[in-house]
């Protein structure tokens, strides 16, 4: 079974509207991290936010907050007043022992 | 801000020779990791690195590769006879912890192209 599911390979948005990139995990450790990681056409790899899989309240960073539905294993990203300069992949992970498990990626286009 | 770092940004190698990627991870971190990203494709797990030896690994990663850490600053991957498959993009990351909640930085990735 896939670890991360992102079921959109690709998404379009308004700009200055919201966005949510859904993501699905799978494991049966009660300890675990959840991690959304966006990656522009440059390549690098860029750190959005994290949520762990203890942490009572949803995770936020400035535009990015992470809707955690740990009964449902799900961690959807919601990108709120989207950016032109949001257009990326955007790919969700999650941290189980030393390993990360990556989703195949979602490709957002802002729409100006 | 602190920042992974990696050289170089891209590399043309022929098939069979070795290469060494380099990163240098940020300074207070003690976990390292080498994931790769074949074109258009998820990232990969290759290696987690702590305390001078390989914590885990995938079996992408088999007796072609080797890590180290030559010194105190540098972490790098060895390709040892380079295939055409071996052609992606390879980031390195570091964290403070192996524990969950800790963030992984990641370098902006070399983008290895073998010939």
């Amino acid at each position: 079974a896939q670890k991360i599911t992102q079921t959109q390979p690709g998404m379009f948005v308004q700009e200055k509207e919201a966005v949510t990139l859904d993501c699905t995990y799978d494991t049966s450790d009660p300890s675990y991290g959840l991690f959304w990681y966006k990656q522009p056409s440059s390549g690098e790899m860029i750190f959005l936010i994290y949520q762990g899989s203890y942490d009572q309240q949803n995770a936020t960073e400035g535009r990015y907050s992470l809707n955690f539905q740990k009964a449902r294993k799900s961690a959807n990203l919601v990108i709120s007043a989207s950016q032109l300069g949001d257009s990326a992949m955007y790919f969700c992970a999650m941290r189980e022992g030393g390993q990360f498990y990556f989703g195949t990626g979602t490709s957002l286009t802002v729409i100006p | 801000e602190p920042e992974v770092t990696q050289t170089p940004s891209h590399q043309v190698t022929q098939m069979g020779q070795e290469v060494i990627l380099r990163c240098v991870p940020i300074s207070n971190h003690l976990y390292f990791y080498w994931y790769r990203q074949i074109l258009g494709q998820k990232v990969e797990f290759l290696v987690s690195f702590y305390n001078n030896e390989i914590s885990e690994k995938s079996e992408i990663f088999d007796d072609q590769f080797s890590v180290e850490r030559p010194d105190g600053s540098n972490f790098t991957l060895k390709i040892r006879s380079t295939k055409l498959e071996d052609s992606a993009m390879y980031f390195c990351a570091s964290s403070v912890h192996r524990v969950m909640n800790t963030e992984a930085f990641f370098g902006q990735g070399t983008r290895l192209t073998v010939v």
